[in-house]
């Protein structure tokens, strides 16, 4: 079985500070792990994923994931927000041996001038 | 350029109506997905698709139904049977589908509306 549990559905940061978004999964297996954007009105796309190996992972837009087995988290963070990033962010896990990715019930990120 | 259409953006249904939600990929990918995404609630698989004329119910199959006759085409209906379809739905393909870390690209979602 897999899970995703991402505390807090919004966070507010003001433009320039550092965003930090929170996930953490339950996995039977080692997982690959997902976090998306979605604007407003749009579907998702990819900012960063890990499957093996480096456990520091970057994406676009400036953000960047750590895998921590022994917290079992993958936190996502930027170290400057900008107006732009305003959007909601979605982790995601799937399982060794699982076809079909689980879903955390996303995050609304506002960014204050 | 290679993509996921979903037509139309917005759709009106009676109570009682069904109706069909298209989704179009030419990215040339085996597996296709539909999920429903509600405030609050994150994304729901409704259905999903490894491989033309074949599919499996995801989490909350009741009240939907879905076809796999091409590869390109995943096509969603909302029957009656429904009881809440209000909600945004989104398709999703990945080239494989299977136990990899394919990524999913996302269409642009269809926002259903029942009156």
């Amino acid at each position: 079985a897999q899970s995703v549990t991402q505390l807090g559905s919004h966070v507010s940061v003001s433009e320039g500070a550092l965003v930090l978004l929170r996930c953490n999964y339950s996995s039977s297996v080692p997982p690959y792990l997902f976090w998306y954007v979605q604007y407003p009105n749009q579907g998702l796309q990819l900012l960063l994923k890990y499957t093996t190996g480096a456990t520091l992972v970057k994406g676009i837009n400036g953000f960047e994931a750590e895998f921590k087995k022994s917290e079992t988290s993958f936190h996502l963070t930027k170290p400057s927000a900008h107006m732009s990033d305003a959007a909601e962010y979605f982790c995601a896990v799937k399982g060794g041996g699982s076809y079909i990715p689980t879903f955390g019930r996303g995050t609304s990120l506002i960014v204050h001038p | 350029d290679g993509g996921i259409t979903q037509s139309p953006k917005y759709l009106f249904r009676k109570e009682g109506q069904n109706v069909t939600l298209s989704c179009e990929q030419n990215l040339n990918h085996d597996a296709m997905y539909w999920y429903r995404q509600d405030p609050g609630q994150g994304l729901r698989l409704i259905y999903y698709s490894q491989i033309v004329n074949d599919f499996q119910k995801g989490d909350i199959a009741e009240g939907y139904s879905v076809s796999r006759e091409k590869k390109e085409s995943f096509p969603l209906t909302v029957t009656s049977a429904q009881k809440n379809p209000t909600a945004f739905y989104l398709c999703a393909s990945s080239p494989t589908g299977g136990a990899i870390p394919d990524t999913q690209y996302f269409g642009p979602g269809t926002r259903l509306t029942v009156l």
